[in-house]
């Protein structure tokens, strides 16, 4: 268990819908990323939130934001969904008593249909 | 930018040892990670190298040469349970701060054999 926190575990929506995802990262962790990895893509950096600003954005669709709230944690939203959205979207987080090293959560299985 | 290299897949035999190579190029480096996953679960950390040299963990060692944009994580003593993907990971340079974020290769997809 790494101590950060995802929920929901699985989704199944509709192309068209919106859906948010939860993170909360490992206690004493002040850095939460995103990321996506679909079977061809391969782990995508989205964006990084550290202690509630942005700090630095990836590969991510005008259509996707996200945020980084006081206590820490943070929320991915989706939306106008696509079928090609569907992917396993991991959280991680670092900056507290693991240092440096970046330490991902299980991850949350979207399926759009 | 990021270009991370590795080689997709690998296989081996239980007890055997392997060497899985990455080779990168990258406008800031802040570290390279080594990560394992099994199918649809999280990576989980394996080792951390900033500096040149081989860090050795266990069954696990990792390499970095900074100068020829290259590492190596070495399994030594296979088991069947270490059949998983393994990522290499690039650490870009955020100013002000350690935490930058993390670029992944495609991964390389190990099977032990027994």
């Amino acid at each position: 268990d790494s101590g950060v926190t995802q929920t929901p575990k699985h989704l199944i929506t509709a192309t068209g819908q919106r859906v948010t995802l939860r993170c909360s990262p490992r206690s004493g962790d002040l850095s939460v990323y995103w990321y996506q990895q679909s079977l061809d893509q391969g782990l995508q950096f989205l964006i990084q939130y550290y202690n509630g600003e942005e700090r630095a954005k990836g590969n991510i669709l005008e259509r996707f934001s996200a945020q980084q709230f006081p206590d820490l944690h943070s929320e991915l939203n989706l939306s106008s969904l696509e079928l090609g959205d569907s992917a396993l979207y991991f959280c991680a987080s670092s900056g507290g008593q693991g240092g440096n090293t970046i330490y991902f959560g299980e991850g949350s299985w979207l399926t759009v249909v | 930018g990021q270009n991370i290299d590795q080689p997709t897949e690998m296989t081996a035999t239980e007890g055997a040892i392997v060497q899985i190579n990455c080779t990168y190029q990258t406008s800031g480096f802040n570290g390279l990670f080594w990560y394992q996953q099994h199918a649809g679960e999280a990576p989980t950390f394996l080792s951390y190298n900033v500096l040149d040299g081989l860090e050795e963990k266990g069954r696990f060692s990792s390499f970095l040469s900074r100068s020829k944009g290259y590492s190596y994580l070495l399994l030594k003593e296979l088991q069947m349970k270490d059949s998983a993907s393994y990522l290499c990971a690039v650490r870009d340079f955020q100013r002000g701060s350690t935490l930058g974020r993390l670029y992944f290769g495609r991964g390389t997809q190990l099977t032990v054999w027994p």
